[in-house]
């Protein structure tokens, strides 16, 4: 169980355009999910959180207006990397967190976003 | 805070043992640790929660000292396959867990 999928898996997109990431939890329904962003040889950076019904929450330093999030339903929140530049390529995850007390978190196979 | 892993990295031959730690300065709820492969997304290992519960696979150990806000990981009889970066996150005030810098592990035949 807990498998969270994310899609694309790998993407290369022009300066100046737009990239949805999706990120769904497939068995299990998850009513916050995380955003994060990895570089190379890096630790793992939170972006956001997303909350199903609301608005996001944004880490200090992060765009909101450049990375859009939307927690659409209890199984799917995207990030939408809008007017990207090829600073914004990264490795990006996704995490839904399980709505036990455990608070475990469980993470998508990841998007690698090139800019060019 | 970001918690503290040591060490950074550590070479292992097939069936030898590891610990890695992961250190807090705050109070914590839980600590979850995950392994995560080159180019791959981080994968759940275990986590353990504030009254001695636990919740992970059978085998893979792990011990958290709630007093002295650390986490320790214990890899026995290490395979090629437990190479990888393992990194511990943190559970304190809020549902967002703050994850160390990883220790890189390298295990060789």
């Amino acid at each position: 169980g807990a498998v969270v999928s994310q899609h694309p898996s790998w993407v290369i997109c022009k300066s100046g355009t737009s990239v949805k990431i999706e990120c769904r939890s497939l068995d299990f329904q998850a009513t916050t999910m995380f955003w994060y962003r990895q570089f190379p040889k890096q630790s793992l950076m939170l972006m956001a959180t997303s909350n199903e019904g609301s608005k996001a929450t944004y880490e200090q330093g992060v765009e909101k207006d450049k990375f859009l999030i939307n927690h659409a339903s209890l199984t799917l929140s995207t990030l939408t990397v809008t007017s990207a530049h090829p600073e914004d390529s990264s490795f990006y995850i996704c995490s839904a967190q399980t709505g036990d007390f455990t608070y475990e978190q469980y993470f998508g196979p990841g998007t690698r976003l090139t800019v060019t | 805070q970001q918690p503290v892993q040591s060490p950074q990295a550590v070479i292992l031959r097939e069936g030898e043992d590891a610990v890695i730690n992961c250190s807090s300065s705050k109070a914590l709820y839980s600590v979850h640790w995950y392994r995560q492969k080159h180019g791959e997304a981080p994968v759940f290992l275990m986590i353990l929660l504030k009254g001695g519960e636990q919740k992970g696979h059978d085998k893979i150990s792990a011990s958290f000292n709630e007093k002295k806000q650390q986490s320790s990981l214990y890899l026995t009889a290490s395979q090629l396959s437990y190479s990888g970066t393992y990194f511990c996150g943190t559970l304190g005030g809020s549902e967002k867990l703050v994850f160390g810098k990883g220790t890189k592990l390298t295990v060789n035949p």
